[in-house]
């Protein structure tokens, strides 16, 4: 049972390299989600999607683009990374927009730019 | 705007005691879903439960049991008779109707054997 897929687990950038993370999911799901997770601070939405070709902007955008090419994939990039952007990402998927809709989550990918 | 409130940073007990994790939050909707999520040291969140705003029924699932309140706004998780696998950081988490949920910072429990 696969589930949400996340690649890379780990990763250490330079300061204005460029990355895409790649969460997959194989549970048919509409809604995927990008979140990062810093000490303190929680799980912070950045970027998701209601469906295929569809995107929008979570609580902390800035510095992140994202793609759903395909309904089964939900890619995050990172143009020029940022120190800032040292930490913890998480794809999720639900299968709706639902109030009681339940998340998948990924098992993280752990990033680092120096 | 909806907020949710893990007073309690980290807990530290040692097995077989029981611990009870809090979770306060705030909306002004009338409509709403309230959920816990288990993050073990593997990393992936783990759904654990959901809670809707009409349903104040406490719920026991073996040694987790949830106590939601409405009249204080709370919905506490509390483990009896912990075990060292319980170690893990759990996520109370809020949702309205037209919005994306929102997590608490989060509580780290260590149970020590």
């Amino acid at each position: 049972n696969a589930g949400v897929t996340q690649t890379p687990k780990f990763r250490v950038l330079k300061t204005g390299q460029s990355m895409t993370l790649l969460c997959a999911q194989d549970m048919n799901h509409e809604y995927m989600y990008w979140y990062r997770q810093d000490p303190g601070m929680g799980l912070r939405l950045i970027h998701y999607s209601v469906g295929e070709g569809t995107t929008a902007k979570g609580e902390v955008p800035d510095g992140y683009n994202v793609s759903r090419l395909k309904k089964q994939n939900f890619l995050l990039g990172l143009e020029s990374a940022a120190p800032s952007q040292t930490s913890v990402y998480f794809c999720a998927s639900s299968s709706s927009g639902q109030s009681n809709e339940k998340l998948f989550f990924g098992s993280g990918t752990q990033l680092s730019v120096l | 705007a909806q907020k949710v409130t893990q007073a309690q940073t980290e807990i530290s007990v040692v097995e077989k005691e029981d611990v009870t994790l809090d979770c306060v939050y705030e909306t002004r909707d009338t409509t709403y879903y309230l959920f816990w999520y288990k993050q073990p040291p593997s990393g992936e969140l783990v759904f654990l439960i959901r809670r809707n705003s009409f349903d104040e029924q406490n719920e026991i699932s073996g040694r987790y049991s949830w106590n939601f309140q409405k009249s204080t706004s709370s919905f506490n998780f509390t483990i009896t008779a912990s075990q060292v696998v319980d170690s893990a950081v759990y996520f109370c988490a809020l949702k309205r109707r037209s919005e994306k949920l929102v997590f608490g910072k989060g509580t780290k429990l260590t149970v020590n054997p």
